[in-house]
């Protein structure tokens, strides 16, 4: 089965720095990579997703990196605010498989005012 | 359109006791999941739902059972709570098409 990898753990960073957060997943027959925030008390949120068509995405402050050859993808938060402090997941999935996304263990990233 | 809901929000049990955590979507998706949330655990599957009447077995299925009740309402129940039980509970459903898992608020169990 799939297995996905997540690191850092914890991320600290002073307002208005950079964080990038990284994910190495194990199956190549997977093709979509969701990433979601967890805020304090809430349920996991999809911020960005990226398939495997496609080498980058970006939403103003989120961008989102894969390369397939390496079976990477990464998490880049720019210009980082008090409210991006949350819990982020990565995850993947076979689109057209069993519809079961395997999740990562989270990364704690924490922004200091 | 309230999204994912679950009921209750907050549960204390002792060790042996029963309960059903429930779960209901109106996003009309197929399929659905209930998840524990552990420290430096992650997200865990329990079990999942992938269409009306199915119900498969997921990472960590012991000690607990489910009924997909029909599309909307998906239950988790436990028959008989264990402390190794306390944990956060999510039920999530998705949107086959964009593959977007929608989560619910939670409901944190402690068994004492």
């Amino acid at each position: 089965g799939e297995n996905v990898e997540q690191h850092p753990s914890t991320l600290s960073v002073q307002e208005g720095d950079s964080a990038v957060i990284k994910c190495t997943y194990s199956d190549s027959a997977s093709n979509y990579f969701p990433w979601y925030k967890q805020e304090l008390g809430k349920g996991p949120q999809l911020i960005i997703d990226i398939r495997s068509n496609v080498g980058e995405k970006k939403d103003q402050r989120i961008a989102v990196t894969l390369n397939k050859t390496a079976k990477h993808f990464s998490l880049h938060i720019t210009e980082t605010q008090p409210e991006d402090s949350a819990v982020y997941f990565c995850a993947a999935s076979n689109s057209g498989g069993s519809y079961i996304p395997t999740f990562g263990r989270g990364t704690s990233l924490i922004v200091h005012p | 359109n309230a999204g994912v809901t679950q009921t209750p929000k907050f549960q204390v049990l002792k060790t042996g006791q029963s309960m059903t955590l429930q779960c209901a979507q109106d996003m009309n998706h197929n399929s659905m999941y209930w998840y524990r949330q552990d420290p430096g655990m992650g997200l865990r599957l329990i079990y999942y739902s992938a269409s009306e009447g199915t119900t498969d077995k997921g990472e960590v299925p012991n000690g607990y059972n489910v009924s997909r009740l029909n599309k909307r309402e998906f239950s988790l129940r436990l028959e008989s709570a264990a402390p190794s039980q306390t944990s956060v509970y999510f039920c999530a459903s998705m949107d086959r098409v964009q593959e977007t898992q929608y989560f619910g608020p939670g409901t944190r169990l402690l068994v004492l």
